[in-house]
């Protein structure tokens, strides 16, 4: 158990929309990423969001948006749906940066299916 | 560029079995950092290791070693005696101390079947 959530756990959507996906992180981890990661693929970083404010992105084009609250909860949000964004998307969280001091928490991820 | 291989893409071994699974990096920070991740069908990432380049011990935990060469640019994951709840997908990362972010980059994985 990392203590980080994400909703919902699986997602039919249809070319073209517009999805919102939710994670919720720990108390206090005032960090968080979020990843793609294709079928038979390594996760893929997408942005992170440090004390609400993003803080680096991936290879990612701007239809790929977030937002992070005070209450350590945060969305990522994909608009224009494409087939290609069929993946499993997982956020994680860190109570601070550096990977020397901090470990990155992953959820269990939300499975996106684009039709 | 960054880069993680993980060139095995699947490992099939009978219960008991040592195996060793690669990870050869590329990154031109002297300040970086590496990690092995298990991935069972449910999905979750479940961090196992991490190193930074400064360290280059080798490390033990119970049945899981980790041999760390920054030479040969590898940081290789060796599971001794096998079990078949060691079955999943593994996957070796870098982070690079000059990225503020830190962010994740992860190799494409390798499948440990592990069959009783």
């Amino acid at each position: 158990e990392t203590g980080v959530t994400q909703s919902p756990t699986h997602l039919i959507k249809t070319r073209g929309q517009q999805v919102t996906l939710r994670c919720s992180s720990q108390s206090g981890h005032n960090t968080v990423s979020w990843y793609q990661q294709a079928l038979g693929q390594g996760p893929q970083f997408i942005f992170q969001y440090y004390r609400e404010e993003e803080n680096g992105r991936g290879n990612f084009p701007p239809r790929f948006s977030g937002l992070q609250f005070p209450n350590y909860s945060s969305e990522l949000n994909v608009n224009a749906l494409e087939l290609d964004d069929s993946a499993l998307y997982l956020c994680a969280s860190s109570p601070g940066q550096s990977p020397l001091t901090y470990e990155q928490y992953f959820g269990p991820g939300t499975r996106l299916t684009v039709t | 560029a960054q880069k993680v291989t993980q060139a095995q893409t699947e490992i099939s071994v009978v219960e008991k079995e040592d195996v060793t699974l690669d990870c050869v990096y590329e990154t031109r920070d002297t300040t970086y950092y590496l990690f092995w991740y298990k991935q069972p069908p449910s999905g979750e990432l479940v961090f196992l290791i991490r190193r930074n380049s400064f360290d280059e011990q080798n490390e033990i935990s119970g049945r899981y070693s980790w041999n760390f060469q920054k030479s040969t640019s590898s940081f290789n994951f060796t599971i001794t005696a096998s079990q078949v709840v060691d079955s999943a997908v593994y996957f070796c990362a870098l982070s690079e101390g000059g990225d503020s972010s830190y962010k994740l980059i992860f190799g494409s994985g390798t499948r440990l079947l592990v069959r009783p």
